[in-house]
C-alpha cells in the first residue's frame, strides 16, 4: 500500500507570496491532518479534515486554510507569507478513530525569503 | 487541556549503551500513548503505542508501558545503535472530543559508534 505523498518537497517563496501543498493520504484514510514543524516550536497542529470538512482546527491565523476533496486528498494555502512561515509542513492520514495511528508523509520544506 | 512532556534533548550515547527518554502525560480521560520516530529528512513514523493501563508496546527493540498511576509513558531499549540516531516524540490521543493527537516537544538521540 502506498505511503502518504507529499509535493512538492522543498519550496522556496519570497515574503508577501502565497503557496499551495498538496497531500495525497494512503489509501481508504479519510482524515488528513497537517501539522507545521519548526526547530523553535516543535509539532504544531494546523487543522484536520475528515470527508471534505474540516473537523479541528489548532491556532493559527486565518492566512492558513486548506481543504480536502472527495477522493481524501487534501490542500493546504497560506497566504501573505510570513519570514516566520518558513517551516516544515507535515500532512497525515489515518482512520479516525482512538487508538489508530497516524501515517506521516515526508513533508514539504518551505522557506520563505 | 491535554499535554505531553519529554526529557530535553539531546541524549548522547555510545553504541549498545542502555536508553531511557522520559514522558509524563495530562489528560482528562482515558487516552491511547504512542512514541514516534523522526529520522532525518523524513516525516514521523509510528514506533509504538499502548491503549490501556499496564499495556506495553514494543517493536525494534524498543517498548514502553502505559502507567496510569504515573501518567508516564517511558521509552526503554536495551542495547541502542547508531541507526537508532532520530528525534522521538511521545504523543497521547484521547478517547472522547477530538482524538487529534498532543505531542510532546520531541527529544534528539544522538549515537556515537
Amino acid at each position: 500500500k502506498a505511503g502518504v505523498t507529499q509535493t512538492p518537497r522543498y519550496l522556496i517563496k519570497t515574503r508577501g507570496q502565497q503557496v499551495t501543498l498538496s497531500c495525497s493520504p494512503i489509501s481508504g484514510h479519510r482524515s488528513v491532518s497537517w501539522y507545521q514543524q519548526t526547530p523553535g516550536q516543535g509539532l504544531q497542529f494546523l487543522f484536520e479534515y475528515f470527508s471534505e470538512t474540516q473537523r479541528n482546527k489548532g491556532n493559527f491565523p486565518g492566512r492558513f486554510s486548506g481543504r480536502q476533496f472527495s477522493n481524501s486528498r487534501s490542500e493546504m494555502n497560506v497566504s501573505t507569507l510570513e519570514l516566520g512561515d518558513s517551516a516544515l509542513y507535515l500532512c497525515a492520514s489515518s482512520l479516525a478513530n482512538r487508538g489508530n495511528e497516524q501515517f506521516f508523509g515526508p513533508g514539504t520544506r518551505l522557506t520563505v525569503l | 487541556g491535554n499535554s505531553v512532556t519529554q526529557m530535553e534533548g539531546p541524549v548522547t550515547l555510545s553504541e549498545e549503551a542502555f536508553l531511557t527518554i522520559n514522558c509524563t502525560y495530562t489528560a482528562t480521560g482515558y487516552p491511547s500513548l504512542f512514541w514516534y520516530v523522526q529520522y532525518p529528512g523524513e516525516g514521523l513514523q509510528l514506533l509504538l503505542k499502548a491503549t490501556k493501563a499496564d499495556d506495553k508496546g514494543s517493536n525494534k527493540g524498543f517498548e514502553a508501558t502505559y502507567r496510569k498511576e504515573t501518567t508516564s509513558f517511558h521509552l526503554e531499549k536495551g542495547s541502542v545503535q547508531v541507526s537508532d540516531s532520530a528525534v522521538y516524540f511521545c504523543a497521547l490521543s484521547e478517547s472522547g472530543g477530538s482524538y487529534i493527537p498532543t505531542f510532546g516537544r520531541g527529544t534528539s538521540l544522538i549515537v556515537h559508534p
